[in-house]
């Protein structure tokens, strides 16, 4: 069964700063992958996916994802972080049946100071 | 474009009441149509997903159950709510007919069970 590990619960980063915030998947065949944002009380935007050919992946918001197939992972990127960058993150992997089902990691919630 | 709908967005029901959560989508032609719930610290949980009118799909064993009366409207229910039932209610649609399309998420519900 696929799985999605985000093995940062919380992390904390100044405005300004750079962001990585890291996403393990387990999956027997090439993965759908997705970042998605969750602000408070709000459902889920989707950053950006990755499907297949170039394994650096541009999302909205100035995001950015980098596949790499021998870590099994997909992590997010941002150069400078702004402060309403502030918000729960959720990777998840995609199965390859038509149902389009997503298997989520637990998220990481990233706080921003200024 | 296409919207999600999603009513009410907060609800405070007693234990043993029934509940409706109504979600519909605008702008797209059979949907895949998917119901989570959202527990502090663990994600996003599948409850049910729909692929077709009628045709439901329940990830796990609950108090839950979802109806698809229409092609753009799904429907999460239940006759008597447990304590257990409170959390976060999200809907999702995607694109169906192919394999891991990106799901897009309605605002929530919060569901307080008193």
């Amino acid at each position: 069964a696929q799985s999605v590990t985000q093995p940062d619960i919380h992390i904390t980063v100044s405005e300004g700063a750079s962001l990585e915030l890291r996403c393990n998947y387990s999956y027997g065949a090439t993965p759908y992958l997705f970042w998605y944002v969750q602000s408070p009380g709000q459902g889920l935007q989707l950053l950006l996916k990755y499907f297949s050919g170039d394994t650096l992946v541009q999302g909205i918001k100035g995001f950015e994802a980098e596949f790499k197939r021998s870590q099994s992972s997909f992590n997010l990127r941002k150069p400078s972080v702004h402060w309403s960058d502030a918000a729960e993150y959720f990777c998840a992997v995609g199965d390859t049946g038509t149902a389009s089902k997503l298997t989520f990691g637990t998220g990481t919630r990233l706080q921003v100071t200024l | 474009s296409q919207t999600i709908h999603q009513w009410p967005a907060t609800l405070v029901q007693p234990v043993g009441s029934p509940l409706s959560l109504e979600c519909t989508v605008e702008g797209t032609s059979n949907p895949n149509l998917y119901w989570y719930r959202q527990a502090a610290g663990r994600g996003l949980q599948l409850l049910f997903y729909s692929v077709g009118i009628g045709q439901i799909s329940s990830e796990v064993p609950q108090n839950l159950s979802a109806s698809r009366p229409q092609d753009r409207q799904f429907i999460l229910s239940s006759k008597k709510l447990l304590l257990s039932d409170s959390g976060f209610y999200l809907c999702a649609w995607a694109r169906a007919g192919a394999a891991s399309q990106p799901q897009h998420f309605g605002d929530g519900t919060r569901l307080s069970i008193l």
